[in-house]
Formats: structure tokens, sequence, C-alpha cells
């Protein structure tokens, strides 16, 4: 069964380091997400993208954040300078297009942001 | 703006018992979607059910099934003859379709249950 995959599992960085985290979504999936969830807490939506743009965006989503699809499988979030405060459990998701199919967001096993 | 209001932060039950999670919402979204995911300690978000807002059968899947009362705007999530492996955290969340395609979910705060052998 097709799934979500998320690299790396864990990261550790300093504060103020650039972090990376890739994605690679369901392959006939057209719509892309980020979201995050501080430990302990709900989970809180982040970003949307589809057909290479962002769609929608959360006002957590702020300058230091940004979302790429370099290739045709990858799908990346990149923190520019992380706060402690960026510690947190990241999970990418996708889901085909509405209206007309199923609109159902599947998770991948998401990536555990550690800065110190 | 939406929101879900899950009241029970944990449940105890009793292995094979009947369990059921209690989700309300609120948004003004004429067509939305809701959505159950389970997380287990291992922390990952698995789908389990889903309910549109203009389906007129309450959805189920397995075990699974969402009692849907449009009017109440609540989607309580049952989940008949538990088992060991339903203890997790349980999150209700809804999808408004005001963006198109790609609406952010909106979670709740999540119910931690645990099965009791």
């Amino acid at each position: 069964e097709p799934e979500v995959t998320q690299t790396p599992s864990h990261q550790v960085t300093q504060m103020g380091q650039e972090v990376i985290l890739r994605c690679v979504p369901i392959s006939n999936h057209l719509y892309f997400y980020w979201y995050r969830q501080i430990l302990g807490q709900k989970v809180e939506f982040l970003v949307s993208f589809y057909n290479n743009e962002i769609s929608e965006k959360s006002e957590i989503f702020d300058d230091q954040f940004s979302v790429e699809r370099p290739d045709g499988s990858n799908f990346t979030l990149k923190i520019r300078s992380t706060k402690l405060e960026d510690s947190a459990m990241y999970f990418c998701a996708s889901s085909q297009p509405y209206p007309g199919t199923e609109e159902t967001q599947y998770f991948g096993p998401g990536t555990r942001l550690l800065v110190l | 703006a939406q929101k879900i209001t899950q009241t029970q932060p944990g449940m105890f039950v009793q292995e094979k018992e009947a369990v059921t999670l209690d989700c309300t919402y609120d948004t003004s979204d004429p067509s939305y979607g809701l959505f159950w995911y389970k997380q287990p300690s291992s922390g990952e978000m698995i789908f389990l059910i889903y309910q549109g807002s203009y389906d007129q059968q309450n959805a189920t899947e397995g075990r699974y099934s969402l009692n849907f009362q449009k009017a109440r705007k609540s989607a309580n999530l049952v989940i008949s003859a538990s088992q060991l492996g339903d203890s997790a955290m349980y999150f209700c969340a809804m999808r408004g379709h005001s963006g198109g395609g790609a609406d952010g979910l909106t979670f709740g705060k999540g119910t931690h249950l645990i099965i009791q052998p």
C-alpha cells in the first residue's frame, strides 16, 4: 500500500541553524501539506502546496519557513534559522484532488526536530 | 474560523467494550469533511475514518463508525469491541472547503484512550 515517507526520523540541531525536512508524498497525490505537533499538544496546520505553489498557510508559517518541490517526488520544508520553540514533530501529508475524489490526507511518520 | 472540541482528555475502557470518543465542531463552511486519526505512542498519525458533511449515512470502517449528528455539530467516533492495540491518542479533525483542494485540517486536542485487560 502506498505511503508517505519522511526523512530524517529524528534531527537535532543548534539554535540558529537551518534544517531541511524531507517528504515523499504518495505518488499520484497532488496536494501536499506540512503540520507540526509540539510535544503533548494538538497537531497544527502549517502550509499546503498544489501545482508548485503555496495554496494556504497558517499564521505559524512565517518568513523563516519555506517549502519546495525540487523534483517530481520530494517535498521539503526548510526552517531558515531555528528557534528553541521550533522543537516539535513535523508531519508531511498528501491527498488527491477535491471535489470528486477522496480528500483524506495521509500522514507520514513524522520527523522529530529538537533544537538546542 | 473552524474549531474542533474534544472534551475527554483521557478515557479508561475495559477490553472488548465499545468506546465512544466525543467530538464537536464549529464551522461556517456549508461543506466540510470530518476525520478521525489515531496516534499510537510511536507517534505516527493513522487515518481511521472520514465523513463528508453531505453524506446521508454514517461512515463505517471495520470496527470504527462515526456517529454524525449534523444539527448538533457532533462527529463522535465509536470503536466496537475494543482491543488492547486500540490504546492511543485519538484526534478529531475537520477540513473546510473554502480553499479548494488544499485546505489544511483543524485538529482537536485529542483523547488519550487506554484499554485495560
